[in-house]
């Protein structure tokens, strides 16, 4: 199973938008509904962010959001805030209770 | 607390074997399956073995596959991982999550484990 592909870095200044693409096949992304989006600061554990394309967890502001079309999910976070800045990785089930992670993407608030 | 703790890690020698292990508490162990994940330090995530809340049912990645066993024992709201035939490309912190659905909803601090002679 290869990795979902995501771009390495995004950037936004405080209060922009930033976006972030992870883009699968048809066997993963492209197949579920199930991708979810982890948010991990230097040093700490990732952190469930976005599930189920779209879902937020308790806790998690409304500033970020997911959405998909075809074998590409998106997260978009709003309103960017300088604890927003961290490496984010997306993760699709693929079947037969086996999961891929994305490549990874370190998000920079100027 | 919703709680997920790893032990066990450290420094083997290649060929060596290791047993991690994740105390759970906060929740109802044995009502959740439960992911061990991987990350070699600087890079990215790795899905390393899947269990069902019974226990009976395991799945793995094809990297660890035949070396690696996944157990739990629900009675201790613990989760196990026995790696063998370590490798130097299973160097990585180990995390333990929990999946309610086909998210990873609770994560551990996780271990470190460092194949290396």
């Amino acid at each position: 199973q290869s990795a979902l592909t995501q771009p390495p870095s995004a950037s936004g200044s405080p209060g922009q938008s930033v976006t972030i693409s992870c883009t699968g096949t048809s066997s993963d992304v492209g197949g579920y509904n199930y991708v979810s989006w982890y948010q991990q600061h230097p040093g700490k554990a990732p952190k469930l962010m976005i599930y189920d394309v779209s879902k937020r967890p308790s806790g998690v502001p409304d500033r970020f959001s997911g959405s998909k079309s075809g074998n590409t999910a998106s997260l978009t976070v709003s309103g960017l805030q300088a604890e927003d800045e961290a490496d984010y990785y997306c993760s699709s089930y693929a079947g037969s209770n086996n999961y891929v992670f994305g490549t990874g993407t370190k998000v920079t608030v100027l | 607390e919703v709680q997920l703790v790893e032990s066990g890690g450290g420094l083997v020698q290649p060929g060596e074997s290791l047993r991690l292990s994740c105390a759970a508490s906060g929740f109802s162990f044995s009502s959740y399956s439960m992911i061990w994940v991987r990350q070699v330090p600087g890079k990215g995530l790795e899905w390393v073995s899947y269990i069902s809340g019974s226990g009976n049912t395991k799945y793995y990645a094809d990297s660890v596959k035949g070396r690696f066993t996944i157990s739990r024992d629900n009675a201790k709201n613990s989760l196990y991982l026995q790696m063998n035939s370590l490798r130097a490309e299973d160097t990585a912190v180990y995390y333990c999550t929990r999946r309610p659905n086909a998210e990873m909803d609770v994560w551990g601090k996780g271990t470190a484990v460092t194949v290396s002679s």
